[in-house]
C-alpha cells in the first residue's frame, strides 16, 4: 500500500489559465473521489469514480471543471479559465468497498491551488 | 438540508487534560460517522468510524468516540492530550451509506504546555 498520490504539492496559476491535477491512488482501489477544501472549511464533494466511471458530479463541479480517470487508474481534474475563487486545497481519496468498511477513504496529501 | 455541526471552531487544552470535541448531525437514519484529523498542508487521517454495532469505538493515538442517537452527536474524546495532537479535527457523515462523505467545519486544537 503506497498510498494515494497527488500531484502537484503546489500550484500557482494566473487567473484566466487552465490548471490539471493528477491523482494516483492505491492500486487496487476502484472507487475514487475528488473533493474540495477552503481556508477554514472541512472538504466538500466534488465527484468519484467507480474504476473509469464518473458516477456522481457536485453542483459545485461548474462547466469549467472536468475529471476524467481513463482505464480506472489514475484520475484528472482539469480546471478551465481559472478564477480567483478556484483558491483551495484539492483532495483525492480512494477506497474498495471492503477498505471503506474497515478503513473508510484513503486521502491523498492535496493540491494547494493559488489563483493570482 | 443535510448538515453536520462542529460548534467549536477552536479549542485550547493543556497538555495531558482531557479532551473532547463535539459532533452533531441532521440526519434522520442511523449514518456512517468518522473522525478525520488533519495536520497543516497534509491530508486526513482516519481516527476512528461507526458503521454499526457497540456505540462506543476505539480508534488510533488513543482516540474514542460515543455515538448517541437519542442526541444525533458523534463526540470525540481523548483522557490525556499530547503536544502532537495539534491540528484540525472534522467530523463526518455517510448519510446514505454510498460512500459519499459530508464534513463539518472542523475544529482546530492548540496544546499548550
Amino acid at each position: 500500500d503506497t498510498g494515494v498520490s497527488q500531484d502537484p504539492r503546489h500550484k500557482i496559476t494566473k487567473r484566466g489559465q487552465n490548471v490539471t491535477f493528477r491523482c494516483d491512488p492505491i492500486s487496487e482501489h476502484n472507487r475514487l473521489y475528488w473533493y474540495r477544501q477552503t481556508l477554514g472549511q472541512g472538504p466538500e464533494f466534488l465527484t468519484y469514480f467507480q474504476n473509469e466511471a464518473q458516477l456522481e458530479k457536485s453542483r459545485l463541479l461548474s462547466d469549467r471543471f472536468s475529471a476524467e480517470r481513463p482505464k480506472g487508474s489514475f484520475s484528472t481534474l482539469e480546471i478551465q479559465r481559472t478564477e480567483q475563487g478556484d483558491s483551495a486545497m484539492y483532495l483525492c481519496a480512494s477506497s474498495s468497498r471492503r477498505h471503506y468498511r474497515n478503513y473508510g477513504y484513503t486521502f491523498g496529501s492535496g493540491t494547494r491551488l493559488t489563483v493570482v | 438540508a443535510q448538515s453536520v455541526t462542529q460548534p467549536d471552531i477552536h479549542i485550547t487544552v493543556s497538555e495531558g487534560a482531557s479532551l473532547e470535541l463535539r459532533c452533531n448531525y441532521s440526519y434522520g437514519a442511523t449514518p456512517y460517522l468518522f473522525w478525520y484529523v488533519q495536520s497543516p498542508g497534509q491530508g486526513l487521517q482516519l481516527l476512528l468510524k461507526y458503521f454499526s454495532g457497540d456505540t462506543l469505538v476505539q480508534g488510533i493515538k488513543g482516540f474514542e468516540a460515543e455515538f448517541k442517537r437519542s442526541q444525533s452527536s458523534f463526540n470525540l474524546r481523548k483522557p490525556s492530550v499530547h503536544w502532537s495532537d495539534a491540528a484540525e479535527y472534522f467530523c463526518a457523515v455517510d448519510n446514505f451509506g454510498n460512500e459519499k462523505l459530508t464534513f463539518g467545519t472542523g475544529t482546530r486544537l492548540t496544546i499548550i504546555p
